[in-house]
């Protein structure tokens, strides 16, 4: 069975640091696509930073340059580094697998959602 | 990247169907056809939908579906239960490595 599960979210000056885990089970994360998507407050969804299954990764622009994507392999697990976060990365961030059919992968559909954690920032 | 536009509520009565529309630009919508829908209760996950515009998953009743025109993509649910009561959201890829999704759209079934 897959599942996702995020971790380390929590509490944090604007500024600060903050490093998000994603857990998998029942899949290996370096075969997939997998993404990050965070709902803030009040707002809707909003596409956070995707790794392909070869390693590269891609950032939307609100948060290029302050966040780095990277899994490691042998922990079957994804991970968010955030640097320097701000009060409107306030948000519940969720990490979601690339669906996969019979026909392959596609990398900008997500099948399997983790439950977020909860990123707040505030002094 | 700019967000697809939704409209921001839809309801409905048992029974009935609703259309929720995401407009796009040529460069996501129009272009590259990669549109999905998720279902977001509150407190939860979002739940995979629809993908490829017209195409659902595994498990995803048939009252729901999808189609677009143009940069324009609809999610209709069918006789509409109280359950269906939710958020939505299409999604994108937008061009250059990168998603977008639409701002939501709340159904209330009435």
């Amino acid at each position: 069975e897959v599942q996702l599960v995020e971790s380390g979210g929590g509490l944090v000056q604007p500024g600060g640091s903050l490093r998000l885990s994603c857990a998998a089970s029942g899949f290996t994360v370096n075969t997939n696509y997998m993404s990050w998507v965070r709902l803030a407050p009040g707002k809707g969804l909003e596409w956070v930073s995707i790794i392909y299954s070869g390693g590269d990764t891609f950032y939307a622009d609100s948060v290029q340059g302050r966040f780095t994507l990277s899994r490691h392999n042998s922990n079957n697990t994804l991970f968010l580094q955030m640097n320097n976060l701000r009060p409107e990365d306030t948000a519940v961030y969720y990490c979601a697998r690339a669906y996969c059919s019979s026909a392959g992968c596609y990398p900008w559909y997500f099948d399997y959602w983790g439950q977020g954690t909860l990123v707040t920032v505030s002094s | 990247q700019s967000a697809l536009t939704q409209p921001p509520s839809a309801s409905g009565s048992p029974g009935q169907s609703v259309t929720i529309s995401c407009t796009g630009i040529s460069s996501d919508v129009g272009d590259y056809k990669y549109v999905s829908w998720y279902q977001q209760h509150p407190g939860k996950a979002p739940k995979f939908l629809i993908y490829e515009v017209t195409k659902r998953p595994s498990g995803v009743p048939d009252r729901f579906s999808g189609s677009s025109s143009g940069n324009t993509a609809s999610l209709t649910v069918s006789g509409l239960q109280p359950e269906d009561e939710a958020d939505y959201y299409c999604f994108s890829y937008a061009g250059n490595n990168k998603g977008v999704f639409g701002g939501g759209t709340k159904l209330t079934v009435l």
